[in-house]
């Protein structure tokens, strides 16, 4: 019961932005998009999340499309410790996190 | 500043033995996860427990699966009778009390990686 679709892989040049994308055109009103990232051997870290508006901390931005059934994060400025595999999830608010394949990024130097 | 701690953080049984994997929330959360990962894949829910209370285990195997978070101490995952699919990386989380109409986010330990031979 996939709700997210991300391309499995991608490269990406240190310094430059890396610009991550998922459908979930099956999003409900209430659901959010989640981004999470884990990085080898280790547990899942936040990145970021959003509703409907785009959002950004200190990691990383959250393009939300109006129509809600995609979105992007961006990684301003990649570095080397960005590799890792991320995960772009949807949920309304509750507790169960439900991960897919993700989209195994590697930052090239 | 400790976060969710595990341990141990790599153990190794044989089939037929019990595998204990604990977990410590961050200081003030009260709300345990856990999740397994088999290999090549992504992280799955197993079962959400309050200190005392298991809320959901819709996640967990129905047999050699248990789990506890007990009012004193950390939460522990019990698997009886391993076997060589048990073999994954297990990650707990923990939050503090959910909030409706909030953010919760999940903070996860570094994981258990169990390897049954």
């Amino acid at each position: 019961d996939a709700k997210t679709t991300q391309p499995p892989s991608m490269d990406c040049a240190e310094g430059r932005a890396a610009n991550l994308p998922c459908n979930h055109s099956t999003i409900s009103g209430n659901e959010y998009v989640y981004w999470y990232r884990q990085i080898h051997s280790q547990g899942p870290q936040y990145i970021i999340h959003g509703l409907k508006n785009n959002e950004t901390n200190e990691m990383a931005s959250l393009i939300i499309t109006e129509d809600r059934k995609s979105s992007t994060l961006i990684l301003p400025h990649a570095t080397l410790r960005d590799t890792a595999v991320y995960y772009c999830i949807v949920r309304a608010n509750d507790y169960k996190l439900s991960f897919g394949a993700g989209t195994t990024v590697t930052v090239r130097a | 500043n400790a976060g969710v701690m595990q341990n141990p953080r790599h153990l190794v049984r044989r089939r037929g033995q019990e595998a204990r994997l604990r977990c410590s929330p961050v200081k003030g959360h009260s709300h345990v996860y856990w999740y397994r990962q088999l290999p090549e894949e992504g992280l799955k829910f197993m079962v959400y427990l309050q200190k005392e209370n298991i809320i959901d285990e819709s996640g967990m195997p129905k047999e050699r699966f248990s789990a506890e978070f007990p009012k004193e101490g950390p939460s522990i995952l019990r698997i009886q009778q391993v076997v060589r699919g048990d073999s994954a990386a297990y990650f707990c989380a923990s939050s503090p009390p959910l909030r409706s109409g909030s953010h919760n986010e999940q903070f996860f330990g570094p994981g258990t990686r169990l390897t049954v031979l």
